[in-house]
This record gives structure tokens, C-alpha cells and sequence, in this order.
């Protein structure tokens, strides 16, 4: 069965600093990762897919992430945070029409 | 092109009620999915459906839940005699035609949140 993990319940960054988020997946075969940011009270929005080909992906808002096999990981990162990018972060792995969900990783930015 | 749309956002009900939650996919979708998100969870699969079919409802409570999505109009999640425990947020997502194996990205709802009282 495939399953997704986030190691991480919370992180506090500062304002300017780097941030990444952890992203661990059980699956088969490669499977579809995404991640999503929610804001509070509002639905998800799609930040970056991987789906094949360049293990790097760029998504909306300055994130990235990367795939990489051998460590069953997808980890999302972003140069330096905006206060902006205070919300929580889901990962997920989809397979035949099926999304798994990690727990999320809620971000604080700091002045 | 609009989103997906949910109605209502917030829904308030008494013990022993009907909840009914709708969905209209992104127009050109085909496929809806309805996930529950209970506080400081992440979202939780309840079931998916293409037009007039229930194509995955593993995730779906046995009892007291159930799904559609006619072939005109929007996609419905309803839950019968609510109790408090059915409190949460309820996201609809959507995703165009799945060719072969592929999975398509899902594009979600801003969710309606259920307060049972």
C-alpha cells in the first residue's frame, strides 16, 4: 500500500532564511508526487508536480523539489521564505486516480 | 475557467440531520474526488466518481455516507443522521480524463467545513 510520510509536524523559519520540507513515500513502482500548500480556512493549492524526467521540478511561488529514488524522497524547498509562505504543506502520492496524503507540515515565518 | 466550485462553504447542522455538500468539477473534468479533513490532519481519500459511476469508495464510512455524480449537475456527498464526529472540512477535487495509467493532477475545491452541533 502506499503511504506518505512528513517527519516534520512544524517548522519555524525566519523571514530571507531557506527553507525544506521533508517528504518521504512507500509505493511500488514510481508513483505521481505532488505538493500542496493550504492556506488557513482555504483549499489546497498545487505548488509542483513530478511526474517523470528531470528529478528537479520548478513550481509556482519560487519552490522546487526533488525527486530522488533511492531514498524514496521528494523534498520541497525555497530559497528564501516570505512572510507570505506561512501555511501548511501537504505532499501527496497519487496511483490510479488515488491521492495519499501526508500529515502536513505547518510553517511559521518569523520576522 | 472557473475552478472547482463547492457549496456551501460552511454548513451547521444539529445532531441527527442531513448534510448534503456539493461539488462542480473544473469544466472539462470528468473525475471528482471527495477527501475529509479533521483538524490538525491531513486530508483522508473518501471516494471517487466519474459521471453516473463510483469508481473507488474504499475510504467512505460504511454507514450513513454516500456519493454521486449524475450525469447533469454537480457531484453530491451526503451524509445521513450527522453526529458530532462528522465535524470537519470536506474538499471535492477534480481532474480531467485519466489516459492509461497516468494520474492527473487533482485541482481542489475550497472545501465546505461541517459543524455538527
Amino acid at each position: 500500500a502506499q503511504s506518505v510520510t512528513q517527519p516534520d509536524i512544524h517548522i519555524t523559519v525566519s523571514e530571507g532564511a531557506s527553507l525544506e520540507l521533508r517528504c518521504n513515500y512507500s509505493y511500488g513502482a514510481t508513483p505521481y508526487l505532488f505538493w500542496y500548500v493550504q492556506s488557513p480556512g482555504q483549499g489546497l493549492q498545487l505548488l509542483l508536480k513530478y511526474f517523470s524526467g528531470d528529478t528537479l521540478v520548478q513550481g509556482i511561488k519560487g519552490f522546487e523539489a526533488e525527486f530522488k529514488r533511492s531514498q524514496s524522497s521528494f523534498n520541497l524547498r525555497k530559497p528564501s521564505v516570505h512572510w507570505s509562505d506561512a501555511a501548511e504543506y501537504f505532499c501527496a502520492v497519487g496511483a490510479q486516480g488515488k491521492f495519499q496524503f501526508g500529515a502536513g507540515t505547518q510553517v511559521v515565518v518569523t520576522p | 475557467n472557473a475552478g472547482v466550485m463547492q457549496n456551501p462553504r460552511h454548513l451547521v447542522r444539529r445532531r441527527g440531520q442531513e448534510a448534503r455538500l456539493r461539488c462542480s468539477p473544473m469544466k472539462g473534468h470528468s473525475h471528482v474526488y471527495w477527501y475529509r479533513q479533521l483538524p490538525e490532519e491531513g486530508l483522508k481519500f473518501m471516494v471517487y466518481l466519474q459521471k453516473e459511476n463510483i469508481i473507488d469508495e474504499s475510504g467512505m464510512p460504511k454507514e450513513r455516507f454516500s456519493a454521486e455524480f449524475p450525469k447533469e449537475g454537480p457531484s453530491i456527498l451526503r451524509i445521513q443522521q450527522v453526529v458530532r464526529g462528522d465535524s470537519a472540512a470536506y474538499f471535492c477535487a477534480s481532474s480531467p480524463v485519466i489516459a492509461g495509467d497516468s494520474t492527473d493532477t487533482q485541482y481542489f475545491g475550497p472545501g465546505t467545513r461541517l459543524t455538527v452541533l
